[in-house]
C-alpha cells in the first residue's frame, strides 16, 4: 500500500482560507468515509482535527472543516491564524490497516 | 483526562530487539471500542502506522512489518507493549502510542512520543 498523496506545502495569509488535498484510491479514501486529519506542530505529537471525513472533535475550532469527493479528501482551514502553521496529515482506513498521507507543511505568511 | 506515555530505550544496536511500553490512564482497554495503536515517524518524515490491539485482544499489524512486530496488553497495569525485532538504522524514529476509538475511527489521543535511535 502506498501512502496517501498530499501536497508537500501550502501557504496563505492571515484571514485567508486554504485547502489541503489527500488523494488515495478506490480501495481506501474512495471506499470509506473514514478519513481523519491531524495537526502536528514542530516537536509535538499529532492532534486529531477531523474524523469520519467531516466531524470535529470537541474543542477543535470550526475554522477547520473536512470533505471528500471520490478518491480525494480535503481539509479546509478558514480565517487562517498564525497558530495554524504546522504539518497536517490525513489518514484513511484501507482494509486491514490505516494509511497516512505524506504530510503537508502549512505556512502562514 | 486521558493520557498516554511511551517509554523505552533511546538507543538500540542493529539486530537487537526493541521493546516499547505505552502506559495510559483515563480509560480502560477492557472497554468495548477502545484500542491502542503504535505509530512511528522518522526524523523529518511522515507518520507510519505499525500495530493495533483492541479491547477484545484482536491484533492488527502493518503488512510490511508484521513479521517483526508483536503487540500485547496488560489490562490490569493499563499498559500496551510493542516489540520490534531485528532493528535497523532505518527504524530510527519517534514512536508514538495513540488511543484509537472505534466509535469515531480515529486516533483521538496521542502520547508525547519517544525517540529511538538505531546505531552501533
Amino acid at each position: 500500500q502506498s501512502a496517501l498523496t498530499q501536497p508537500a506545502s501550502v501557504s496563505g495569509s492571515p484571514g485567508q482560507s486554504i485547502t489541503i488535498s489527500c488523494t488515495g484510491t478506490s480501495s481506501d479514501v474512495g471506499s470509506y468515509n473514514l478519513v481523519s486529519w491531524y495537526q502536528q506542530h514542530p516537536g509535538k505529537a499529532p492532534k486529531l482535527m477531523i474524523y469520519e471525513g467531516s466531524k470535529r472533535p470537541s474543542g477543535v475550532s470550526n475554522r477547520f472543516s473536512g470533505s471528500k469527493s471520490g478518491n480525494t479528501a480535503s481539509l479546509t482551514i478558514s480565517g487562517l491564524q498564525a497558530e495554524d502553521e504546522a504539518d497536517y496529515y490525513c489518514c484513511s482506513y484501507a482494509g486491514s490497516s490505516p494509511l497516512f498521507g505524506g504530510g503537508t507543511k502549512l505556512t502562514v505568511l | 483526562q486521558v493520557t498516554l506515555r511511551e517509554s523505552g530505550p533511546a538507543l538500540v544496536k542493529p539486530t537487537q530487539t526493541l521493546t516499547l511500553t505505552c502506559t495510559f490512564s483515563g480509560f480502560s482497554l477492557s472497554t468495548s471500542g477502545m484500542c491502542v495503536s503504535w505509530i512511528r515517524q522518522p526524523p523529518g518524515k511522515a507518520l507510519e502506522w505499525l500495530a493495533r490491539i483492541d479491547w477484545d485482544d484482536d491484533k492488527y499489524y502493518s503488512t510490511s512489518l508484521k513479521t517483526r512486530l508483536t503487540i500485547s496488553k496488560d489490562t490490569s497495569k493499563n499498559q500496551v507493549v510493542l516489540t520490534m525485532t531485528n532493528m535497523d538504522p532505518v527504524d530510527t524514529a519517534t514512536y508514538y502510542c495513540a488511543r484509537f476509538t472505534v466509535t469515531i475511527d480515529a486516533f483521538d489521543i496521542w502520547g508525547q512520543g519517544t525517540m529511538v535511535t538505531v546505531s552501533s
